[in-house]
Order: C-alpha cells, then sequence, then structure tokens
C-alpha cells in the first residue's frame, strides 16, 4: 500500500523560500501516477499547487506558477516542493498526494483524483 | 476560469438522507470527485469519476452528476459521516470547491 511522508522546516521567514519534501514507500514513483502538493491554510478549503509525473513537465496553478517548481527524484523515490519569496498568505498545512493519470478518452487529466494523501506538515510563514 | 461551487454548511438528522451539491459549468466536460475530510485529519477520496465509489466507503455514499451539478449523498447518515467535503475536478489545473461542512444533528 503506497505511504507518503511530507518533511521540511515547520517555520519560514518572509521572503525566503520553502523546501519540502515528499517520501513515497510502497510503490514507485516511475509508475504512471502524478505526484502533486496540494495545501490549506488555517482553518480554509483546499489549494491546488501543482503535480508532475515521471518524464512529464509539471502543471502548476496559474497564480503560483510564478513562485513554484515541482520536481522528482526517482532514485530516491521522492518528489519535492519549492516555493520562493514566502509571505504570511503562504502559512497552511502542505499536503502531498498521488493523482490517477488516465489517459483514455484523450485527456490525460480529466479523470484526476487524489488516492492517498500524506498526513500534512504546517507551515508557518513569520519571522 | 472555472470554479465549483459548494455551499458552505449541509445538516441533516441521524439515519436521513444527506446532499451535497457542487456546480459548475467544467463539470459538463469532465469527471467530478469527492473528499471527506474529518477535524485534524488528511483528506480521503470518497468519489471518483462522478460515481464511482472508493474502496473502504459503504454503499450508502454516492454521487451522480448532471449537467453541471454534481451531488455527493449519504444516505441514512451516521454521525461519523460528520466532516467536511470537498468535490474537485480540472480545468487546466485542479480545481476544488469552497467545502462544505456536514453537520449531523
Amino acid at each position: 500500500q503506497v505511504q507518503l511522508q511530507e518533511s521540511g522546516p515547520g517555520l519560514v521567514k518572509p521572503s525566503e523560500t520553502l523546501s519540502l519534501t515528499c517520501s513515497v514507500s510502497g510503490y514507485s514513483i516511475r509508475n504512471g501516477y502524478f505526484w502533486g502538493w496540494i495545501r490549506q491554510p488555517p482553518g480554509k478549503g483546499l489549494e491546488w499547487i501543482g503535480i508532475i509525473y515521471d518524464s512529464g513537465s509539471p502543471s502548476y496553478k496559474p497564480s503560483l506558477k510564478s513562485r513554484v517548481t515541482i520536481s522528482l527524484d526517482s532514485s530516491a523515490n521522492l518528489f519535492s516542493l519549492e516555493l520562493d519569496s514566502m509571505t504570511a498568505a503562504d502559512t497552511a498545512v502542505y499536503y502531498c498526494a498521488r493523482g490517477l493519470r488516465d489517459c483514455s478518452g484523450g485527456s490525460c487529466y480529466s479523470k484526476i483524483h487524489f488516492d492517498s494523501w500524506g498526513q500534512g506538515t504546517l507551515v508557518t510563514v513569520s519571522s | 476560469s472555472y470554479e465549483l461551487i459548494q455551499p458552505p454548511s449541509v445538516s441533516v438528522s441521524p439515519g436521513q438522507t444527506a446532499s451535497v451539491t457542487c456546480s459548475g459549468d467544467i463539470l459538463e466536460d469532465t469527471y467530478a470527485s469527492w473528499y471527506q475530510q474529518k477535524p485534524g485529519q488528511s483528506p480521503v477520496l470518497v468519489i471518483y469519476q462522478d460515481d464511482q465509489r472508493s474502496s473502504g466507503f459503504p454503499e450508502r455514499f454516492s454521487a451522480s452528476t448532471s449537467g453541471n451539478t454534481a451531488t455527493l449523498t449519504i444516505s441514512g447518515t451516521q454521525a461519523m459521516d460528520e466532516a467536511d467535503y470537498y468535490c474537485q475536478a480540472w480545468d487546466n489545473s485542479v480545481i476544488f470547491g469552497g467545502g462544505t461542512k456536514l453537520t449531523v444533528l
């Protein structure tokens, strides 16, 4: 059974870069799924950040695209998130998740859903 | 860009049927998924591809999509079903609805 585990700093200073890692066990990240990041500000709803799959280009939320980088490390079976120029508005629980990639029917994205999630990690932006 | 609209809250009595709606024009062209999130926990997939129930969820959880509205239905609602529910779809980005707090009174 696939398991995902986020790791990274719990506190980031304003203007700094957030770096988070999601370690995946029980499944190879090269086996055809999307791997993504979703965040949730305290008391608010879910916000998608971006996804990536092996050998493919990442896809990012348009409003975050200029600040986000998602990458894969197949040898270590993990993927990472970098978010630049952090502000208080970026304070949130950050989740990593596995997303279905099914290209039947023409689009590889229309059926996307996240079937496995990490436990989440709270990142606070404060000086 | 498209968005998905959910009612902020829905209340239901134990044993009754709860319906949570998710509206958005993109639902006419793509699939809807639903997630359950209990306080302090990660979201859990309930429904995918409009009406496919995820393993681990009982038959009382069902869903359908008609036109631009997806509906999650919980029959015989139990206290343990009290949670936040989010719909999700794809429109050149993953989009989530704002979430609905289901209260079992």
